[in-house]
């Protein structure tokens, strides 16, 4: 079964907003990825965040995480129509197990 | 740097013919593998995934198949394609267990019609 499980689905935004995706899991983790799909391509590592870091930033994107929650949320700031993309989270040791990811859509 | 190919990018085929699609992945050695399907407007699911030469672990029974005849070379096989063969084929490798970053490729598009 999906370890991940994003919210929202769908989201739609105007440039300049800030976006927030939230994941899901259910078992314990050592860490959590966050991944970028443009439309018919692959995926993009994005960012880490281990189970001892509570927030993690890189560039325009702030991850948190709340293992108490197993949930954890990807926040994009000042977003730009270059941001449209499908983005999911990921867990797993050896293997990972992807959630169904949530679809973002920037409008200029 | 590390590059991962992954061909064709589209693909149709008739039901019932064979398939073969391979990722070959450069500038590191013994990479961790991945093959994963992904319907459309959903999230990945894993195939197969490979550690070594020869390592196979089958995650999902189904009319496909893997090999990794070469350490940076994983290919994804079926004998008779099924319409629910369909779908984006993603391969991905990874190095760090732990961290387990993955770095895919760009993905076939496949169209079993």
């Amino acid at each position: 079964s999906q370890q991940g499980e994003e919210d929202p689905q769908a989201l739609s935004i105007q440039e300049g907003e800030n976006a927030t995706m939230n994941c899901s899991y259910k078992t314990s983790i050592n860490n959590l990825q966050w991944y970028r799909q443009n439309s018919g391509r692959g995926l993009v590592h994005l960012i880490l965040i281990r189970s001892n870091e509570r927030e993690k930033h890189s560039g325009r994107l702030r991850v948190t995480l709340d293992t108490s929650k197993k949930s954890s949320s990807l926040l994009i700031t000042a977003s730009r129509a270059a941001d449209t993309a499908s983005y999911f989270c990921a867990t797993g040791f050896q293997k990972l197990v992807f959630g169904t990811g949530t679809r973002l859509l920037v409008s200029p | 740097s590390q590059t991962i190919h992954q061909w064709p990018a589209t693909l149709v085929q008739p039901v019932g013919s064979p398939l073969s699609l391979e990722c070959t992945v450069e500038g590191t050695s013994n990479p961790n593998l991945y093959w994963y399907r992904q319907a459309a407007g959903r999230g990945l699911q894993l195939l197969f995934y490979s550690v070594g030469i020869g390592q196979i672990s089958s995650e999902v029974p189904q009319n496909l198949s893997a090999s990794r005849p070469q350490d940076r070379q994983f290919i994804l096989s079926s004998k008779k394609l099924l319409l629910s063969d369909s779908g984006f084929y993603l391969c991905a490798w990874s190095w760090d267990s732990a961290k387990n970053i993955q770095y895919f490729g760009a993905g076939t598009r496949l169209s079993v019609l």
